[in-house]
């Protein structure tokens, strides 16, 4: 089963919405990461925030870490029709950081 | 661009054939990992080599085999394909000290993907 499930598995909205995304994931890590994926396409890295961390800022994109939870949350502001991608959480799964596990992923879509 | 590259992009082949796919990571990357992303598995992470050296497994079939050669690049054979074996094969590379050590603190640059089609 996947370590990472991301929550919902689609998401629509319009432009200038903010759009929120949630992993939560089974065990302990070390980080977790985001990355965002266009049809087809190679994934892209967006952030990525370690397990001491809470919030982090990258540009539009606002990330929280609960690791008492173990859940995550991924925040983008002021959405544009170009965000319209997959976006997945990945979760290192063991204590050296060797095997890296994505979740099934968000698709959003951001409606002009 | 993330500097990762992957060889062939497209390939169409039958059940039963054997298919090589290639991936030259990023300058000064020590590691490669493999994932398949099939619509109904999601991204499945497949194996990790770390400086020519085997690091973790995943969910590789015992049909597909791996390797990673001195100049660094990659290999992922997969034989007697099937059916369900089509998909979007990734490779990603990642700095040398944020993986393979004890802590991994990097991000992964992920290639274009291979795209298998077997017929």
């Amino acid at each position: 089963s996947q370590q990472g499930e991301e929550d919902p598995q689609a998401l629509s909205i319009q432009e200038g919405e903010n759009a929120t995304m949630n992993c939560s994931y089974k065990t302990s890590i070390n980080n977790l990461q985001w990355y965002r994926q266009n049809s087809g396409r190679g994934l892209v890295h967006l952030i990525l925030i370690r397990s001491n961390e809470r919030e982090k800022h990258s540009g539009r994109l606002r990330v929280t870490l609960d690791t008492s939870k173990k859940s995550s949350s991924l925040l983008i502001t002021a959405s544009r029709a170009a965000d319209t991608a997959s976006y997945f959480c990945a979760t290192d799964v063991d204590n050296y950081g060797q095997n890296f596990v994505f979740g099934p992923g968000t698709r959003l879509s951001v409606l002009p | 661009d993330s500097g990762v590259t992957q060889t062939p992009k497209h390939l169409i082949t039958a059940t039963g054939q054997r298919v090589t796919l290639r991936c030259s990571p990023r300058s000064g990357d020590l590691s490669v990992y493999w994932y398949q992303q099939s619509l109904d598995q999601g991204l499945q992470f497949l194996i990790h080599y770390y400086n020519g050296e085997e690091r973790a497994k995943g969910n590789i079939l015992e049909r597909f085999s791996a390797q990673q050669f001195p100049d660094l690049h990659s290999e992922l054979n997969l034989s007697s394909l099937e059916l369900g074996d089509s998909a979007l094969y990734f490779c990603a590379s990642s700095p040398p000290g944020t993986s393979g050590g004890l802590l991994n603190t990097g991000e992964l640059f992920f290639g274009e993907g291979s795209r298998l089609t077997v017929l």
